[in-house]
């Protein structure tokens, strides 16, 4: 099976630190996605890439940078962790470049204090 | 631009009940149209699918049938477990839009014993 691992579970930061959120999978796929999941907004795509070193914004990507350096890892970056940042991130993966179905992990709840 | 509307939530039922859960959308062309389900403190799992009008998706004894007239993926189930107890998300994906996806907000569903 393929697996989307997400490096922390839960994570508490203050407000202004720099954060970064890890996310590897094992599959070799081409695509990944970075979401937000807020009660009554759904997922909300921040950022995502289609290949290696490659970055395209989502439709909330302000106040976040995305990293790409292998083809397995996708790093989510807050430059400057503020409270309303506080929510579950959620990583995907998929075999690119035609849809096949997307790979979640199980999330990261953080919370900015 | 791309939207998608689910019914608002949470929704509860008792075992063995009849499920509805609503979704329209909103795209240009002929979107596909997904249902993921979050089970409590996992990532989400592609539930069905279906890509052209009239399709009819279906899995784990859910339905869903892509209504263009009505822009509608409505998701039905007979007769609820406790174990579907989750939460449901509905999405599309634009022909042109690569692997990305645009979620709803997502519905609650408890079924007690």
């Amino acid at each position: 099976d393929v697996k989307v691992t997400q490096s922390s579970r839960y994570l508490v930061k203050r407000t202004g630190e720099k954060v970064f959120l890890e996310c590897v999978q094992d599959m070799d796929h081409e695509n990944m996605f970075w979401y937000r999941q807020d009660p009554g907004l759904g997922l909300r795509l921040i950022y995502f890439s289609y290949d290696v070193k490659m970055k395209e914004k989502g439709d909330i990507p302000e106040g976040y940078s995305v990293s790409r350096e292998k083809k397995e890892r996708f790093s989510l970056i807050l430059e400057s962790a503020s409270t309303n940042q506080t929510s579950m991130y959620l990583c995907a993966s998929s075999v690119g470049p035609r849809y096949s179905g997307y790979t979640f992990g199980s999330g990261t709840r953080l919370t900015v204090v | 631009g791309n939207s998608v509307t689910q019914m608002e939530g949470p929704v509860t039922l008792s075992e063995e009940a009849f499920l509805t859960i609503n979704c329209t959308y909103t795209a240009t062309g002929y979107p596909s149209l997904f249902w993921y389900v979050q089970y409590p403190g996992e990532g989400l799992q592609l539930l069905l699918k279906a890509t052209k009008a009239d399709d009819k998706g279906s899995n784990k004894g859910f339905e869903a049938t892509y209504r263009k007239e009505t822009t509608s993926f409505h998701l039905e189930k007979g007769s609820v477990q406790v174990s579907d107890s989750a939460v449901y998300f509905c999405a599309l994906k634009k022909e042109t839009s690569g692997s990305r996806l645009t979620f709803g907000e997502g519905t609650q569903l408890t079924v007690n014993p």
